[in-house]
């Protein structure tokens, strides 16, 4: 099983520049979500999504957007990026019916934001 | 809003235990939960406990929980190196649909 796969792995951006972070999860899942990692601070919920069609904030959604427009796929749309966002972000889906559904993570990405 | 705290470092013997602390904030959650994290990787979960239980028991791995005092516990028996790795504690509370509240982590460095 893939489980939940995240593309790119790592990606350098100049600031102002665009691009979306791709997430994919084969588990059927309903819940999907995006958290960011930085040293010291764990990880802050971006954006989730409990099904197709829904997406609503999390922690820290400035700077970011997100469509779910199938159950698979959940990408995250960085519209201008700035070096505070130099991060790494990781994209994590679970079964939304059961209430001990844990979270399954993708490896993550490694953005740099110059 | 919720909060989950734990210390940064742990450094230990190989062969010795380990223990990681954690304490959360939020009076309603509901399950708690421990994922490792090696290097270049997600998260995986370790293990989790329901918040009406004290403890759990799985082969190396023993969860603690003072619900009282909102303190939860990780101990590796026998830890080896490829126990190396940043440990999360995590809680699900009830505000909100499936929202789940990392730690900082505590990154646990194995000595041989």
């Amino acid at each position: 099983n893939a489980g939940v796969t995240q593309t790119p792995k790592f990606q350098v951006l100049k600031t102002g520049q665009s691009m979306t972070l791709q997430c994919a999860q084969d588990m059927n899942h309903e819940y999907m979500s995006w958290y960011r990692q930085d040293p010291g601070m764990g990880l802050r919920l971006i954006h989730y999504s409990v099904g197709a069609g829904i997406t609503d904030q999390g922690e820290v959604p400035n700077g970011y957007n997100v469509s779910r427009s199938t159950t698979e796929d959940f990408p995250l749309r960085l519209l201008s990026a700035a070096p505070s966002q130099t991060s790494v972000y990781f994209c994590a889906s679970s079964y939304s019916g059961h209430n001990n559904s844990p979270l399954h993570f993708g490896n993550g990405t490694r953005l740099t934001v110059t | 809003g919720e909060d989950v705290e734990q210390s940064l470092f742990l450094s230990v013997r190989e062969g010795d235990s380990s223990v990681i602390n954690c304490t959360y904030t939020d009076s309603s959650s509901t399950y708690l939960y421990w994922y490792k994290q090696e290097p270049g990787a997600g998260l995986q979960l370790l293990t989790y406990i329901f918040s009406n239980m004290d403890m759990k028991q799985d082969q190396r791995l023993t969860v603690l929980l003072n619900k009282k005092d909102k303190h939860l516990s990780l101990r590796i028996a026998d830890t080896q190196t490829g126990d190396s790795a940043i440990y999360f504690c995590a809680e699900k509370g009830t505000g909100g649909y499936q929202k789940v509240t990392f730690g900082t982590g505590t990154k646990l460095q194995v000595i041989p």
